[in-house]
């Protein structure tokens, strides 16, 4: 069975600050791992992605993530947060010996950036 | 791009009606695609794999003569809801990664309240 934790419903940050949102995972195997970003009455849209290799993985809008093995962890990150990035973050995992390529969500964090 | 499109965006019906949801992946071709259920502020549950060809897989806990899903070439999947309830109101989203690629892209939802 495979779970993803986001341990935060919130983070709140201010406009020019970095921004962390915070994502664990339990797979058996090698993990697929993927943020998505939702905005109100959206779907989601994809970020970024680690399959395999650099454990720093860039995405879009300014955002990478790392994937720490050990901690089994992959936290999204943006240097400098824009008032724009309030959204709903979804970190996702996949086992990558699964076929169907069916994710598991986390619970998602809301993140609020203020001017 | 990798684009993903749902139609209707909105709907609202009666109790009793049945309501066909359709998802395409505009720009490439998906063998699987996927339906997904999402509650105000929560994560996405995932309803059911789409295969286009065969019978989706549904998950646990899904109705499959509630919630009929049709996967008739390899850009177009339908859900239909059958005999709808208010309790059926909710968030409807459709996910397709291309052939053989990891990634998933989603539709921008459809939101269905029924009366």
């Amino acid at each position: 069975a495979q779970s993803v934790a986001q341990p935060e419903d919130q983070v709140n940050v201010a406009e020019g600050n970095p921004l962390t949102v915070k994502c664990t995972y339990s797979v058996s195997g090698n993990p697929y791992l993927f943020w998505y970003v939702q905005y109100p009455n959206r779907g989601l849209q994809f970020l970024l992605k680690y399959i395999t290799g650099d454990n720093l993985v860039k995405g879009s809008y300014g955002f990478e993530a790392e994937f720490n093995k050990s901690q089994t962890s992959f936290h999204l990150k943006k240097p400098s947060a824009l008032v724009s990035d309030s959204a709903l973050y979804f970190c996702a995992v996949r086992q990558s010996t699964d076929s169907w390529g069916k994710l598991q969500f986390g619970a998602g964090t809301q993140v609020v950036v203020t001017p | 791009g990798a684009v993903v499109s749902q139609h209707p965006s909105r709907v609202i019906c009666k109790s009793g009606t049945s309501v066909k949801i359709e998802c395409r992946s505009l720009d490439f071709q998906a063998t699987t695609m996927f339906w997904y259920r999402q509650f105000p502020k929560k994560s996405l549950m995932l309803m059911a794999t789409s295969n286009e060809g065969s019978k989706a897989t549904y998950e646990q806990g899904v109705e499959k003569d509630k919630f009929l899903i049709n996967h008739a070439s390899l850009t177009l999947s339908t859900l239909t809801v059958t005999s709808a309830h208010p309790e059926d109101s909710s968030f409807y989203i459709c996910s397709a990664a291309r052939d053989g690629q990891e990634t998933q892209y989603f539709g921008p939802g459809t939101r269905l309240l029924v009366l």
